[in-house]
């Protein structure tokens, strides 16, 4: 399968942990990337590979991985963090061609 | 510091051909391993992706529109054009060009193009 899950919609209190995770077959053999976007901007990286941040994303984010299933995990979520966050992966083929999941919108109450 | 900049048409006519220019800068498509995709993504909803082009000039297209897709690159302009076929309405989208980087098992992109909004419709 070249198709990746995740929850459409998932809230968290302010300052606790937030868990939005993508599930797919490729997730087996690859591991995810993770952006958060913003309304009206581009997407940015906040987590790559095994559990890898980009300079200037913030440490309460982290990437997991266990079976066909990719976390992304905020801890201490804050007002910022609101946001629609979408994962990818390399496909099952074993090229370069990559799949996004659906996107995870992320409501900090 | 990285850069990306996507440029093209802002309304083509169904059955028309687009084509779309990315213009880059901070990094050379000719060094190894240096890559750069299309994405897409239609107003309320997910990102797609469309195709890759990397250092080698080895192209990788989405299965399901591959048949539409072209994508090249001209490495002393630092650019990367990518036309699509047969536009139609459901094509109306934000058109993001990206850095594409990966290792053995992953594959990210950073950072993106500010996206440009292309609408499909006579």
């Amino acid at each position: 399968s070249s198709e990746l899950t995740q929850d459409p919609a998932v809230s968290v209190a302010l300052g606790q942990t937030v868990r939005i995770t993508c599930q797919g077959d490729s997730l087996r053999s690859y591991y995810a990337s993770w952006y958060q976007q913003k309304p009206g901007q581009a997407p940015v990286l906040v987590i790559y590979g095994k559990n890898n941040r980009p300079s200037g994303i913030p440490d309460r984010f982290s990437g997991s991985s266990s079976g066909n299933t990719a976390s992304l995990t905020i801890t201490g979520a804050q007002a910022e963090d609101e946001a629609d966050y979408y994962c990818n992966s390399r496909d099952s083929s074993g090229n370069h061609r990559v799949v996004f999941g659906g996107g995870t919108k992320l409501t900090v109450l | 510091q990285v850069t990306l900049r996507e440029s093209g048409p802002a309304l083509v006519k169904p059955t028309q051909t687009l084509t779309l220019t990315c213009t880059f800068s901070g990094f050379s498509l000719s060094t190894s391993g240096m890559c750069v995709s299309w994405i897409r993504q239609p107003p309320g909803k997910a990102l797609e992706w469309l195709a890759l082009i990397d250092w080698d000039d080895d192209k990788y297209y989405s299965t399901s529109l591959k048949t539409r897709l072209t994508i090249s690159k001209d490495t002393s302009k630092n650019q990367v054009v990518l036309t699509m076929t047969n536009m139609d309405p459901v094509d109306t989208a934000t058109y993001y060009c990206a850095r594409t980087l990966y290792g053995d098992y992953v594959t990210w992109f950073d950072p993106w193009g500010q996206g440009t909004l292309v609408t499909v419709s006579s």
